[in-house]
């Protein structure tokens, strides 16, 4: 079965810098497609960024960019230039092509973003 | 604003009782998808639909249902509750129910008492 990990409940970093968040993953599939989803406290589920197994190239979108390691099975997310509205919790998740196309999600972390 | 909405945005209710969820997917798309986000369960996939048909199944409980209609609406049914039933429901919609991303709605909060 399928798992996805998110070993950092809680970060915290200051406006205007780096942070990168880690997710690891367990899968036999070779073909599949992680995300990152964003919870403000608002609650919404708010899509950040796709990536495809199948595509080397890192998936990046503004600040929000990814180091996806395939044989490492680790797909981390980097957010550049921290803006107070970024303080949220980020889920990592999982979808396989061979089954349902169910997401597995981390447990998440949670983003503190420091004025 | 994903397009997927889900009605009520809060529930209140007691044990024994049951509860419907209703969500409408965004314009177009065909699958919806039901998660529950508890504290101690994170978020767990519940159930698909496709087109009107039942499609992936999950860690859905006997005591919960689903239906998606004709005009792709979807309806989550949770019955004889318990107070661990209390948590938020996200549904969710894709195109195509396959390798599509999924965009949430706002979720509902259940509140069992």
């Amino acid at each position: 079965a399928q798992t996805v990990t998110q070993s950092q409940p809680e970060m915290s970093v200051q406006e205007a810098e780096t942070v990168t968040l880690s997710c690891t993953y367990d899968t036999s599939e070779n073909n599949y497609y992680l995300f990152w989803y964003k919870q403000p406290p608002s609650r919404q589920m708010i899509l950040v960024i796709r990536q495809e197994a199948y595509k080397q190239q890192n998936a990046t979108e503004n600040r929000f960019s990814v180091n996806f390691q395939k044989a490492a099975k680790s797909f981390s997310l980097k957010i550049s230039d921290s803006q107070l509205g970024d303080t949220a919790m980020y889920f990592c998740a999982f979808m396989g092509t061979s089954g349902t196309y169910k997401y597995i999600f981390g447990t998440g972390t949670r983003l503190k973003v420091l004025a | 604003d994903s397009g997927v909405t889900q009605t009520p945005k809060h529930l209140i209710t007691a044990t024994g009782q049951r509860v419907t969820l209703r969500c409408s997917p965004r314009s177009g798309d065909l699958s919806v998808y039901w998660y529950q986000q508890s504290l101690d369960q994170g978020l767990q996939f519940l159930i698909q639909y496709y087109n009107g048909e039942e499609r992936a199944k999950g860690n859905i409980l006997e005591r919960f249902s689903a239906q998606q209609f004709p005009d792709l609406h979807s309806e989550l049914n949770l019955s004889s509750l318990e107070l661990g039933d209390s948590a938020l429901y996200f549904c969710a919609s894709s195109a195509d129910g396959a390798a599509d991303t999924q965009y949430f709605g706002p979720g509902t909060r259940l509140t069992v008492l």
